[in-house]
């Protein structure tokens, strides 16, 4: 079946850089997708997300990149903060395929920042 | 304060006796959802739930059951937990899809 997959398992960055994190995804039908973060010893908590409508959306600090041409999706993190140390991993939804409901969620990359 | 609220966030219990992790959020979603974590795997979805009393398998159901009585509950039952459902498990809901998952906080569950 089709997937959701991230190219880097870790990203090393200093305090202070920009961190830009990538998902791939296989599912051309996938029309809504969501960036999730997850800090040590707590649950996903929802960042930011985007629909298929747009290729571009901002929020506090960080932006979501969607090409659907190359079937790509970016989270970019602004003047990294120790406190953004976690995993981060992407979601798409879709009404074909993906996860039993239409979810299907990456494995997440590991954001490591260094002072 | 909006949220999904699961019990117990630590459990040690041995093979064989019967468990129930509790779910309950205060957002009147329609979907509840739970999911295992585990290392290398990723979130893996064990059930979910469109509506009271409507429930579906997702991709590893084996040895779980759940029931959605109340919108706002969906308990995880392990009728007779083996080693191997040693894990890290999850509860979301959200109001569709469509919409993204808000989660809990996770319950760490260890079968010995």
């Amino acid at each position: 079946g089709e997937s959701v997959g991230l190219h880097l398992p870790t990203l090393s960055v200093q305090e202070g850089d920009n961190s830009i994190i990538n998902c791939a995804y296989s599912n051309s039908a996938s029309d809504y997708f969501i960036w999730y973060k997850q800090e040590s010893g707590k649950g996903p908590q929802f960042i930011i997300d985007i629909r298929s409508n747009m290729d571009k959306r901002q929020g506090q600090r960080v932006t979501v990149l969607l090409n659907k041409t190359v079937k790509h999706l970016s989270l970019q993190i602004a003047a990294t903060q120790p406190g953004d140390s976690a995993v981060y991993f992407c979601a798409e939804n879709s009404n074909s395929g993906g996860g039993a409901d239409g979810l299907t969620f990456g494995k997440g990359t590991h954001l490591i920042i260094q002072p | 304060e909006a949220q999904v609220t699961q019990n117990p966030r630590y459990l040690i219990t041995v093979t064989g006796k019967k468990l129930t992790v509790t779910c309950s959020q205060n957002m009147n979603h329609e979907y509840m959802s739970w999911y295992r974590q585990d290392p290398g795997l990723g979130l893996r979805q064990i059930y979910y739930s469109m509506n009271v009393e409507v429930t579906d398998k997702g991709d590893v159901p084996e040895g779980y059951k759940v029931s959605r009585k109340e919108k706002r509950n969906f308990p995880l039952i392990l009728e007779s937990p083996s080693p191997n459902q040693t894990s890290l498990y999850f509860c979301a809901s959200s109001f569709g899809q469509g919409y993204g998952y808000t989660f809990g906080s996770g319950t760490r569950l260890t079968i010995v």
